[in-house]
């Protein structure tokens, strides 16, 4: 069963412009979020995180949205770099260390 | 100076063997953490160890089993391989509070091939 769900496989945009990468989860319990980055050859990155409590955080050109009442969040990055392209992991957690991944966002980031 | 390291990066060993791939972290966490990522690139939680108790335990075969020697190294033994445990293994480390989940910070992996 899988909680958190990102449908878009890959997303492709123009440097400068924005992206959006979106992420749905399943179970209400969840109450922390967090974006991961990834790398070919690497381990995923922490990037950004968002509390339950909280709709917007912000961190330089990287802003999570959270709509609990949709069960949705999303990940803006403006303006968009080609250094950007990875893939980008959602994940989420009930409060505890069990966190719960999506399958990730293959963004790129054409010059 | 890596702050979470695996061994090896890759290993390729055939059905029936037993391997083990190993973690360290320099971090000072006291949380550490297997992950497998499949076919589907789906990231899955296996164990994770909070001050060398195992506090999760997903429905991960017996085969396989973490072990931890101390709080900076969390070793993955894996028994008897079949051909569905080909995949990329993520160790990852945090430091738990006790009152939210923060950022996990991840090895590289090690990409396991089972022929």
């Amino acid at each position: 069963d899988q909680q958190v769900k990102q449908n878009s496989p890959s997303l492709s945009v123009q440097e400068g412009r924005i992206s959006i990468l979106n992420c749905d989860y399943t179970n209400s319990m969840f109450d922390y979020f967090l974006w991961y980055k990834k790398y070919p050859a690497e381990g995923p990155t922490f990037l950004i995180s968002i509390s339950s409590i909280k709709d917007k955080n912000e961190d330089g050109r990287f802003t999570v949205f959270l709509n609990k009442s949709a069960k949705h969040l999303s990940l803006h990055i403006v303006p968009s770099q080609p250094g950007d392209s990875a893939v980008y992991f959602c994940a989420a957690s009930g409060g505890d260390n069990d966190m719960r991944f999506g399958a990730g966002t293959r963004l790129t980031v054409k010059p | 100076d890596t702050a979470v390291s695996q061994t090896p990066k890759y290993l390729v060993t055939q059905m029936g063997n037993d391997k083990s791939i190993k973690c360290e972290q320099n971090l000072g966490h006291d949380t550490m953490y297997w992950y497998k990522q499949d076919s589907k690139k789906f990231l899955k939680i296996m164990f994770s160890y909070n001050n060398k108790e195992l506090i999760i335990n997903e429905t991960v075969p017996n085969r396989f089993s973490p072990k931890s020697p101390d709080k900076a190294h969390l070793n993955l033994h894996i028994n008897s391989l079949e051909l569905g445990d080909s995949a990329v293994y993520f160790c990852a480390s945090s430091q738990w509070t006790g009152v939210a989940p923060y950022e996990q910070y991840f090895g590289p992996g090690t990409r396991l091939t089972v022929t």
